[in-house]
């Protein structure tokens, strides 16, 4: 099956600098690849996602890009803020419709 | 449009209950899911649905059980709860080809 890996696992960020996550994946019939961001004690809330025939997308200040080519796709953050601190999990469609998660990052906004 | 609802919230159980965690959605999308999550870790699948009748096991099943009788429900049952069965759990909805739309949870601890 899919294998979606996550680095880095914590990134701490001085506020309004930019951080970038990466995941890297497996199966190169994956297609759609979504991010996750969740609160402390909240849901998981989708943010972000991207398809296999984009290579960017961009949402205000969240963007992600997609190397098909090296099988990995990361999350941009610029002009970060306190309320963007959370865990931020990737993730990769398998086959079957199901996502494959990564194991999610810690982002720390130090104000 | 609720999208997922999840009842009880919390909960507190006693080691050897039974409960059952209900899960809702208003969406009409056939797959269905049901994640716990750890304290500081990721989502481990425990049960799945493709859709009314059908259900599957995830990387974690053991101690529970589901049934899908409806579009709408998909109720996670725990027998003989365990302490390691303290956990936070997640149901998810999703159309295909398109991300999880996660409910709200249940916070359950088992003593």
């Amino acid at each position: 099956g899919e294998n979606v890996e996550q680095h880095p696992s914590t990134l701490s960020v001085q506020e309004g600098d930019s951080a970038v996550i990466k995941c890297t994946y497996s199966d190169s019939a994956s297609n759609y690849f979504p991010w996750y961001k969740q609160e402390l004690g909240k849901r998981p809330q989708l943010i972000i996602d991207i398809r296999s025939n984009v290579g960017e997308k961009k949402d205000q200040r969240i963007a992600v890009t997609l190397n098909k080519t090296a099988k990995h796709f990361s999350l941009h953050i610029t002009e970060t803020q306190p309320e963007d601190s959370a865990v931020y999990f990737c993730a990769a469609s398998e086959g079957n419709n199901r996502l494959a998660f990564g194991k999610g990052n810690q982002v720390v906004v130090i104000p | 449009n609720a999208g997922v609802t999840q009842t009880p919230k919390f909960r507190i159980l006693k080691i050897g209950q039974s409960m059952t965690l209900q899960c809702t959605q208003d969406m009409n999308h056939n797959y269905m899911y049901w994640y716990r999550q750890d304290p500081g870790m990721g989502l481990k699948l425990i049960y799945y649905s493709v859709g009314a009748g059908i259900t599957d096991k995830g990387e974690v099943p053991n101690g529970y059980n589901v049934s899908r009788s409806t579009t709408e429900d998909f109720p996670l049952r725990l027998e003989l709860a365990a302490p390691s069965q303290t956990s936070v759990y997640f149901c998810a909805a999703q159309g295909w080809g398109y991300g999880y739309t996660f409910g709200s949870g249940t916070r359950l601890t088992v003593v």
